[in-house]
């Protein structure tokens, strides 16, 4: 069975601080995907990594999957009100089948 | 252009009963998965249909199963209701056969079981 598992499960912080929460496991995956899931809606991709060592930009948002593509992080700079949500990191190794991390819940406060 | 839609978006049932949920996939998708969401969890695979054919399954038991229909929609039915089964569950569909397809997700049924 493979596993993700996600740090912390919960982040509170303050307008313009910035954060990272990372995404770990024991099993490769062929990519890796980073979800925000907002209160009573389905999770919205944020970014695909694929190749161990890639570093991606979503204007404040980096991500970057393990050279081993085993884990990942996701690191915000100034954070803003709006980034507000359920995180979710993952990992696809066939056809659709995602397997999640558990989350990490980040309320920035203004 | 639609996205993924499910329906209903709440349901209230009691234990032992049955359930169906309905989704219709992003205009042209042909794969359908379904992922169960406990409160305060990730996702959980549950399966997937292509082609009216279940073609993965995640780790559960029989009493969940599924349908899909000639227009890509499916269904997904769990038997004998146990309070555990409450949670919410996601649609998502996709296009071909790629490992890294990107999925599009509903917003959920948010099943409660009593």
């Amino acid at each position: 069975t493979q596993l993700l598992e996600q740090s912390p499960q919960f982040l509170s912080i303050q307008e313009g601080e910035n954060l990272t929460v990372y995404c770990n496991s024991s099993s490769v995956f062929s990519s890796l995907q980073w979800y925000r899931q907002e209160p009573g809606e389905g999770p919205v991709l944020l970014v695909t990594v694929v190749t161990g060592g890639e570093v991606k930009k979503l204007k404040r948002l980096t991500f970057q999957f393990g050279d081993a593509r085993k884990d990942s992080s996701l690191h915000i700079t100034a954070a803003q009100p709006g980034d507000t949500g359920l995180y979710l990191c993952a990992g696809s190794t066939s056809y659709g089948k995602l397997t999640f991390g558990q989350g990490t819940i980040l309320t920035v406060h203004p | 252009d639609a996205g993924v839609t499910q329906s209903p978006t709440h349901l209230i049932k009691t234990r032992g009963q049955q359930v169906t949920l309905r989704c219709s996939p992003k205009s042209g998708h042909d794969t359908v998965s379904w992922y169960q969401q406990a409160l305060g969890q990730g996702p959980q695979f549950i399966f997937q249909y292509y082609e009216e054919e279940e073609r993965q399954r995640g780790n559960f038991p029989d009493r969940f199963s599924g349908h899909q229909f000639p227009n890509y929609s499916s269904e997904l039915n769990v038997n004998a209701l146990l309070l555990g089964d409450s949670a919410l569950y996601l649609c998502a569909s996709s296009s071909g056969t790629a490992t890294r397809e990107k999925l599009f997700f509903g917003s959920g049924t948010q099943l409660s079981v009593l």
